[in-house]
C-alpha cells in the first residue's frame, strides 16, 4: 500500500473550515484514499473515501488532486466536537485491511 | 442498531493471568477486525476474519495471543499469559464485506491494564 504523509498537528477556529492535507505521491491507479477520525477515547470513525473524483457527504468533502498525489479533507464548519486525530489511508479496495498511520491531530479552538 | 459491542470496557489483571476480550459485530457484517492501540505504536491490526474464517493473523504479536470467531455474532481475543507490555486499548471493528469501500465500524474498545 502507498505511504501517506500528514502533518502531526493542526489548529482551526470554531466555525471555520478545517483543511487537512495528505500527501500520497506513490499512490497507484487502483488505490483509494480513505479518511477516518478518532475522537479521544473512542474507536475510529469512517468519514469518506474517494478514487479520483472529489467526494462530499454529510460529514466532509474530499478533494483529490488531478495527479492523485495528494488530497485534502475539508470540514466546512468545524465545531469543538471535531477535535480528533484524522487518519488518511491509501489502499486498494480489495486489500481487505486498513493500516493506520500516525494521523493529524486537529484541535478546534473557540 | 447497537453498533459493535465490546466487553469488558476496562480490564485490570495481574501479570500471568489469562485475559479474554469479547466482541459482537454488527448483525450482517461478514468481516471482523481486531486492533490494538498504544501511544508508542499507534493502531495496529492484529487479525481479521471473513465469514468467521481467519484471513490474516500476521499482526498477532506472539503465541500468547489467540483469536476465535465461533459464529457470525461473536469473537474473542485471548491473551495467555498476560504481560505488562500487553497493556493497551483493544478495538474490534466490523464491516459488511472485506472491500474497504464499505467502511469499518469500530467498537468503543477495551482498555486493558496488566500489572
Amino acid at each position: 500500500d502507498a505511504k501517506t504523509t500528514q502533518p502531526p498537528s493542526m489548529d482551526c477556529a470554531e466555525g471555520r473550515a478545517a483543511n487537512l492535507p495528505c500527501n500520497h505521491s506513490t499512490i497507484s491507479g487502483n488505490e483509494y484514499v480513505y479518511w477516518y477520525r478518532q475522537i479521544h477515547s473512542q474507536g475510529p470513525q469512517y468519514i469518506i473515501h474517494g478514487l479520483k473524483n472529489n467526494e462530499t457527504n454529510e460529514m466532509a468533502s474530499l478533494i483529490i488532486t488531478e495527479d492523485r498525489k495528494s488530497s485534502t479533507l475539508i470540514l466546512p464548519h468545524a465545531t469543538l466536537r471535531d477535535t480528533a486525530v484524522y487518519y488518511c489511508i491509501v489502499a486498494g479496495s480489495n486489500t481487505g485491511k486498513l493500516i493506520f498511520g500516525q494521523g493529524t491531530t486537529l484541535q478546534v479552538k473557540p | 442498531d447497537a453498533g459493535v459491542i465490546q466487553s469488558p470496557r476496562h480490564e485490570v489483571t495481574e501479570m500471568g493471568q489469562e485475559v479474554t476480550l469479547r466482541c459482537k459485530p454488527i448483525s450482517g457484517h461478514n468481516s471482523l477486525f481486531w486492533y490494538r492501540q498504544t501511544m508508542m505504536r499507534g493502531l495496529e491490526l492484529l487479525i481479521y476474519f471473513n465469514n468467521n474464517v481467519p484471513i490474516d493473523d500476521s499482526g498477532m504479536p506472539e503465541d500468547r495471543f489467540s483469536a476465535k470467531m465461533p459464529n457470525a455474532s461473536f469473537s474473542t481475543l485471548k491473551i495467555q499469559p498476560s504481560e505488562p507490555r500487553d497493556s493497551a486499548v483493544y478495538f474490534c471493528a466490523s464491516s459488511p464485506r472485506t472491500e474497504l469501500n464499505y467502511g469499518y465500524t469500530f467498537g468503543s474498545g477495551t482498555r486493558l491494564t496488566v500489572v
